[in-house]
Parts: structure tokens; sequence; C-alpha cells
């Protein structure tokens, strides 16, 4: 087992559907996130969640509702998306707290392509 | 605030040559600097940590990584180029007072080694 596992690898999704990426971590740490990763730009942080609640929203559209129901598993509800929205999606999980330097472990990404 | 640059968008290097893609940072107290590559169509695996002790830290596939604190750079480093080198990097940067843990990311070297 890799320590952040990601599915779907691939999506591909039309602007009305309703689809979601699961991200599930072994590695026993605290903290999750979700980063939007598009060609020629940053990474960017969407969401970050310490202890199963959200800590830091970056001003993300509503149509990605994240959710974290345990501190090994984060989900990106996707509703009604755009085109620009196709990117490659990545979680990723770090422990935060006790001194801990606090390094990300990532998963392999989902590539959401919207039609 | 926090802030990384990574001032090439491509290294080149002919396989064999030594390696340095190179990094500098601002942060308000101590830093805790890391080291990522990413493969095509992959997600962002970890190389390597700066926290504190030796300047020179060695992290995985060969690289190495020299702390300069009076230069604020972190620069990641290989003797001998592979052509498997061949990848994104990514440096990032916490300040160790940061209570959010959020790291701070370049914005990516593409690295290619010619064989």
């Amino acid at each position: 087992e890799t320590g952040v596992t990601q599915t779907p690898r691939h999506l591909v999704m039309g602007m009305t559907n309703k689809k979601s990426l699961k991200c599930e971590q072994h590695l026993g740490h605290n903290a999750m996130y979700w980063y939007k990763q598009s060609a020629k730009k940053p990474l960017e942080l969407m969401f970050v969640y310490n202890f199963k609640e959200q800590t830091e929203n970056n001003s993300v559209p509503s149509r990605f509702s994240p959710e974290c129901p345990n501190s090994s598993h984060l989900f990106l509800h996707l509703h009604t998306l755009q085109p620009e929205d196709s990117a490659l999606y990545l979680c990723a999980s770090s422990q935060v707290g006790g001194g801990a330097p606090g390094e990300l472990f990532f998963g392999e990404g989902s590539r959401l392509t919207v039609l | 605030a926090q802030s990384v640059a990574q001032p090439e968008d491509q290294v080149n290097v002919a396989e064999g040559n030594p390696l340095t893609v190179k990094c500098t940072y601002s942060v308000s107290g101590n830093p805790y600097l890391f080291w990522y590559v990413q493969y095509p169509n992959r997600g962002l695996q970890f190389l390597l940590k700066y926290i504190t002790g030796d300047n020179l830290v060695k992290g995985s596939y060969g690289f190495e990584a020299e702390f300069n604190k009076s230069q604020t750079s972190f620069h990641l480093k290989k003797p001998s180029a592979l052509v498997s080198d061949s990848a994104l990097y990514f440096c990032a940067v916490r300040d160790e007072m940061d209570s959010s843990y959020k790291l701070i990311f370049g914005s990516g070297t593409r690295l290619l080694v010619r064989p």
C-alpha cells in the first residue's frame, strides 16, 4: 500500500455532472490537503483539514466541496465544473504539531478533464 | 511573509555532469526547507528536508542540498546526473513558527538531462 492513495487517477466529466475524488492516507497523519496543479501555473492550495476540521479554504469556488469524514479520508466533490477546472488534483497529508517539520506526502493525483 | 523563488524555469545538463537546481527563500523565523520531484502525470515525491544541524542534507536518489543561511538559499545538487533525473523539481519552505504548517512552494524548475 502506498502512503497516499487517490482515486480515480483519470476522470472526464461534463459540466453538468457530479463526481467525487477520493483520497486515503495510510501514514497516520493528522492533516490532509487538496492542491490544484494547472499547466504553467504554480501549485494552488485549495483546502486544509487538521484533525478533520477545515482550517483553510483559499477562496475556492463553491462548485468544489471538500469532505473529511476522518483523519484518513478526504473527498473532493465536484459539481457544475467549468473547462478551466481541468487540472491535476493532488491530495497530500502531513503530521502537524508536536514539533513535526510538516513535510507533505502526496498521492499520485487525479487528472480531471471537464468537457 | 514567506516566499520561495526558483529563478530558473529549466536547467539543462549532460548525463554524468553535476547538476544544481537553485532555490532561495524568505521567512521571518527559522526555515524548514524541502525539495520534491515530480515525474509526468505523477504526484510530488519528497526528496529531502532541512530542519536543523548540518548544512548539507542528503536525500533520495543521490540528491543532496546545501543550506546557506547568509544567502537564504537551499540549492539542490547531484554529483552525476542521470537521464532518469529529468523531471520537475519543487522547492518549499515553512517558517518554524508558522502554526498553520503551510508549505510555500516555488514555481518549479524543469530539469532536462541529455544523454
